[in-house]
């Protein structure tokens, strides 16, 4: 079993700061990895995928890194939103297609 | 395209009965997963397939089989239903192995 770990479980913050979470995973076998939001009484939706050692993705107020070498990627949220409360999943694929989530970390965003 | 589509949305089994979860995709996608949610979880592979005739154990497959005959349907059955399969299962699918996973709406399943 592959284990992949996202810290903190859960998260409070107000309106206009700004958080990271962090998803730590197997740095063998390593293809790729992912993170979704996923909103309650909704599907996952895909916010970014990185392959490559040192990749960075950006899309509006949400970043993401990876370190291949160390296990790690973070998500960044810069001046958080009450509308980016949300759980946030980190997947882990392996060379052979096998995927592997973590628990999430789950935000919430107060006005 | 409707993306990814299962059915039903919600069941409720008693102990020992089989049903069949239903799992189409119309994007030509080679790789397709299924997941069941607990409360308070993530999200747990159960079966994955890589293409047409092709099917994988996940981390938790006991209780469960699947099929892969066409690239579209990968159905996911359940023999004898237990109250431990109570759960919400989604299907998803990608292209290959390093894509994004679309999921569909989930089934939300409810075995007594």
């Amino acid at each position: 079993i592959l284990n992949v770990e996202q810290s903190p479980q859960s998260l409070h913050v107000q309106e206009g700061d700004s958080t990271n979470f962090t998803c730590s995973f197997p740095s063998s076998n390593f293809y790729a990895l992912h993170w979704y939001r996923w909103e309650t009484a909704k599907s996952p939706e895909a916010l970014f995928v990185m392959t490559l050692n040192g990749d960075e993705k950006k899309k509006g107020r949400i970043s993401a890194t990876l370190n291949t070498k160390e296990g790690y990627s973070y998500l960044y949220i810069k001046g958080s939103q009450p509308e980016d409360s949300a759980t946030y999943l980190c997947a882990f694929n392996t060379n052979a297609g096998k995927s592997t989530f973590g628990d999430g970390t789950t935000l919430t965003v107060k006005p | 395209n409707a993306g990814v589509t299962q059915t039903p949305k919600f069941r409720i089994l008693k102990i020992g009965q089989s049903m069949t979860l239903q799992c189409t995709q119309d994007m030509n996608h080679n790789y397709m997963y299924w997941y069941r949610q607990d409360p308070g979880m993530g999200l747990k592979l159960i079966y994955y397939s890589v293409g047409a005739g092709i099917t994988d154990k996940g981390e938790v497959p006991n209780g469960y089989n699947v099929s892969r005959s066409t690239t579209e349907d990968f159905p996911l059955r359940l023999e004898l239903a237990a109250p431990s399969q109570t759960s919400v299962y989604f299907c998803a699918s990608s292209y290959s192995r390093s894509d994004t996973q679309y999921f569909g709406p989930g089934t939300r399943l409810t075995v007594l």
